[in-house]
């Protein structure tokens, strides 16, 4: 069974400090994919990255940056001077490539961590 | 954007009256799951869609069925609403299976009292 673990349920810091969302998985497939979501207050779901598990090498997009390491089963997420508008509660969530069903299967999610920035 | 509507967007109910939450797609997407959000767990499949009249269960499907007649709607129906299906539901869509990236609305929060 897969599983995914974000031990963090909330962090805060002040804004313009590094922050690290960890990332702990489960999984006995060789081919898995990993996602990360950020939902805002307002609520909706806003997908960030996927990354396919043969590609280990870390991504950067503006101040955001994903840690994908297979040899610890982690995919930590970083944000990098933290801005207000960055509060939210943050999602990571796996998925097989092939589902047991034949049919289709869902996203696996952790119970999120919830970021404050504080101004 | 991805094309996802949910209708209604808020909801309260009794216990013990049907309720059905619609979530319509505009990608011609194949693939359509329905999630519920609830404090401390994350979200979790209640069931998908892999086809027009095609469906199957997910981990949380007891006291829920679902319907999809055409490929942009998928139907989430409570038969019997109980306070425990209190929740925000998701839908989501996906083009493709297995690692796909899912597309979700904007959300249905329902209240049953």
């Amino acid at each position: 069974a897969q599983k995914v673990t974000q031990a963090q349920t909330e962090i805060s810091v002040v804004e313009k400090e590094d922050v690290t969302l960890d990332c702990v998985y489960e999984t006995r497939d060789t081919t898995y994919y990993l996602f990360w979501y950020k939902q805002p207050p307002s609520g909706e779901l806003v997908f960030l990255i996927r990354r396919n598990s043969f590609d280990e090498q870390n991504e950067i997009s503006g101040r955001y940056s994903w840690n994908f390491q297979k040899s610890t089963s982690s995919f930590n997420f970083t944000i990098t001077a933290s801005q207000v508008v960055d509060s939210a509660v943050y999602f990571c969530a796996l998925s097989e490539a092939r589902p047991p069903r034949g049919g289709a299967d869902g996203l696996t999610f952790g119970k999120g961590t919830h970021l404050i920035i504080q101004p | 954007d991805a094309g996802i509507t949910q209708s209604p967007r808020h909801k309260v109910t009794e216990t013990g009256t049907p309720v059905t939450l619609r979530c319509h797609q505009t990608e011609n997407h194949r693939y359509m799951y329905w999630y519920r959000q609830d404090p401390g767990h994350g979200l979790r499949l209640i069931h998908y869609s892999y086809g027009v009249k095609d469906t199957d269960k997910g981990e949380v499907s007891d006291g829920y069925s679902v319907s999809r007649s055409k490929t942009e709607d998928f139907l989430l129906t409570l038969e019997s609403a109980t306070s425990s299906q209190t929740s925000v539901y998701f839908c989501a869509i996906s083009e493709l299976v297995g690692g796909d990236t899912q597309y979700f609305g904007p959300g249905t929060r329902l209240t049953v009292l």
